[in-house]
C-alpha cells in the first residue's frame, strides 16, 4: 500500500525566506506525485505534479519540487516566501500502474505554512 | 476556466437522516472521485467512479454510502443514515487524464 509522510505539521518562515516542505513516499514502483495547496475555507488546488518526465517540476506561484527516487522524496520549495503563500500544503501519490480506471490519491497529513512579515 | 462545483457548501443534518451531496464535474472529464477530510486530519479517499460504475472504494465507504451519476452531468454522494463521525468536509474531484484531478470547493457536513 502506498503512503505519504510529510515531515513537520507546521512550518513558519519569514517573508522572503526559502520555503522547504518535505514529503516522502512509500511505493513499490515510482508513482505519480502531486502537491496541492488549500487556502482557508477553500478546496484543493493543484500546485504541481510529477509524472515521469523531468525530475525537477515547476508549478504555479513560483513553487517547484524535485523527485528523488533514491530518497523516495518529493520536497516542495520556493526561493522567496510571500505572505500570500500562507496555506496548508498536501503531498499526494497515486499508483501509475493501477491500470483500469482508478487513480485514487493518497494524501499526507498536510503542512501548515505560516509566513511572518 | 472550467471548474468542479459542489452544492451545498454547508449541510447541517441530524443523526440518522439521509443526505445527498452534489457535484458537477468538469464537462469532458471521465473519472470521478469523492474524498473527505475530517477536521484536523488528512484528506481520505472514499470512492472512484468511471464508466458509470464504482472502480474502487475504501473501507470507509460502507453500505451507508452510495454514489450516482444520474443525468450525465451531476455526480452525487448519498449517506443513508448519517452518524456523528460522518461530520467532515467532502470533496468531489474529476479528471480527464488519469494523472491530474481537479477538486471542488467542498461541502462541509455537520451531523448533530
Amino acid at each position: 500500500a502506498q503512503s505519504v509522510t510529510q515531515l513537520g505539521s507546521h512550518v513558519s518562515v519569514s517573508e522572503g525566506a526559502l520555503v522547504l516542505l518535505r514529503c516522502n513516499y512509500s511505493s513499490s514502483v515510482p508513482p505519480y506525485l502531486f502537491w496541492y495547496v488549500q487556502y482557508p475555507n477553500q478546496g484543493l488546488q493543484l500546485l504541481l505534479k510529477y509524472t515521469s518526465a523531468a525530475t525537477l517540476v515547476k508549478g504555479i506561484n513560483g513553487f517547484e519540487a524535485e523527485f528523488k527516487k533514491s530518497e523516495t522524496s518529493f520536497h516542495l520549495t520556493k526561493p522567496s516566501a510571500h505572505m500570500s503563500d500562507a496555506a496548508e500544503y498536501f503531498c499526494a501519490v497515486s499508483d501509475r500502474w493501477s491500470g483500469g480506471s482508478n487513480y485514487k490519491l493518497t494524501f499526507g497529513k498536510g503542512t501548515l505554512l505560516t509566513v511572518n512579515p | 476556466e472550467p471548474e468542479v462545483t459542489q452544492t451545498p457548501s454547508h449541510q447541517v443534518t441530524q443523526m440518522g437522516q439521509e443526505v445527498i451531496l452534489r457535484c458537477v464535474p468538469i464537462s469532458n472529464h471521465l473519472y470521478f472521485y469523492w474524498y473527505r477530510q475530517i477536521l484536523g486530519q488528512k484528506v481520505e479517499f472514499l470512492v472512484s467512479f468511471y464508466n458509470n460504475e464504482i472502480s474502487e472504494k475504501s473501507e470507509i465507504f460502507d453500505d451507508q454510502f452510495s454514489v450516482e451519476r444520474p443525468d450525465g452531468s451531476n455526480f452525487t454522494l448519498k449517506i443513508r443514515s448519517t452518524k456523528l463521525e460522518d461530520s467532515a468536509m467532502y470533496f468531489c474531484a474529476s479528471s480527464e487524464f488519469v494523472e491530474e484531478q481537479y477538486f471542488g470547493p467542498g461541502t462541509r457536513l455537520t451531523v448533530t
